[in-house]
């Protein structure tokens, strides 16, 4: 089955500094990678997604870049800001699937 | 419009005892799941529905079952509770088509003593 490992678990940056969380998916499949993020007491909410068309996505200060050949996906947060410290997961998909497979979590803080 | 709403939000359980964990969408969802969350473990899941009376194991389905006999519920049912499945527990909902946004619930966080 799909397997999706996420690095690193735990991301300190200065703040307006650039952070960077890496995934890799297992299933040459998958062609959904959405990436969420987790404040504290709450459910994941959805920042962003790429799908396995196209290449990067940007959304103001993150962008997703994917690299089908290699089965790797990252997210980069620019101008960091506190309101970026959280818990962000990525995830995989396919259309055959029906179900969303989670990496174990990145939790990031911003330094002030 | 409340989204994805779990109850209970907090539960203490003694092994061995049973319980429900309801999940309630309002946006007319086909696909709802039921996933785990444990340090460092990220989010695992346990069974999934892709429509009204289905359902299937995600990756960590043992101890646990779920019914989805109504549209807008998905059921979890723990029948023996166990330490083990101490956890905070997720649920989500999404749209016909897969790979859209899935909106998750507030979770709940269960104790197993």
């Amino acid at each position: 089955g799909e397997n999706v490992e996420q690095h690193p678990s735990t991301l300190s940056v200065q703040e307006g500094d650039s952070a960077v969380i890496k995934c890799t998916y297992s299933d040459s499949a998958s062609n959904y990678f959405p990436w969420y993020k987790q404040e504290l007491g709450k459910g994941p909410q959805l920042i962003i997604d790429i799908r396995s068309n196209v290449g990067e996505k940007k959304d103001q200060r993150i962008a997703v870049t994917l690299n089908k050949t290699a089965k790797h996906f990252s997210l980069h947060i620019t101008e960091t800001q506190p309101e970026d410290s959280a818990v962000y997961f990525c995830a995989a998909s396919s259309s055959s699937a029906s179900k969303i497979i989670f990496g174990s979590g990145t939790r990031l803080s911003i330094r002030p | 419009n409340a989204g994805v709403t779990q109850t209970p939000k907090f539960r203490v359980l003694k092994t061995g005892q049973s319980m429900t964990l309801l999940c309630a969408q309002d946006m007319n969802h086909e696909y709802m799941y039921w996933y785990r969350q444990d340090p460092g473990m990220g989010l695992r899941l346990i069974h999934y529905s892709v429509g009204e009376g289905t359902t299937a194991k995600g990756e960590v389905p043992d101890g646990y079952n779920v019914s989805r006999l109504k549209k807008q519920n998905f059921l979890l049912g723990l029948e023996s509770a166990a330490p083990s499945q101490t956890s905070v527990y997720f649920c989500a909902s999404g749209s016909t088509r897969v790979n859209t946004e899935a909106f998750f619930g507030q979770g709940t966080r269960l104790t197993v003593v």
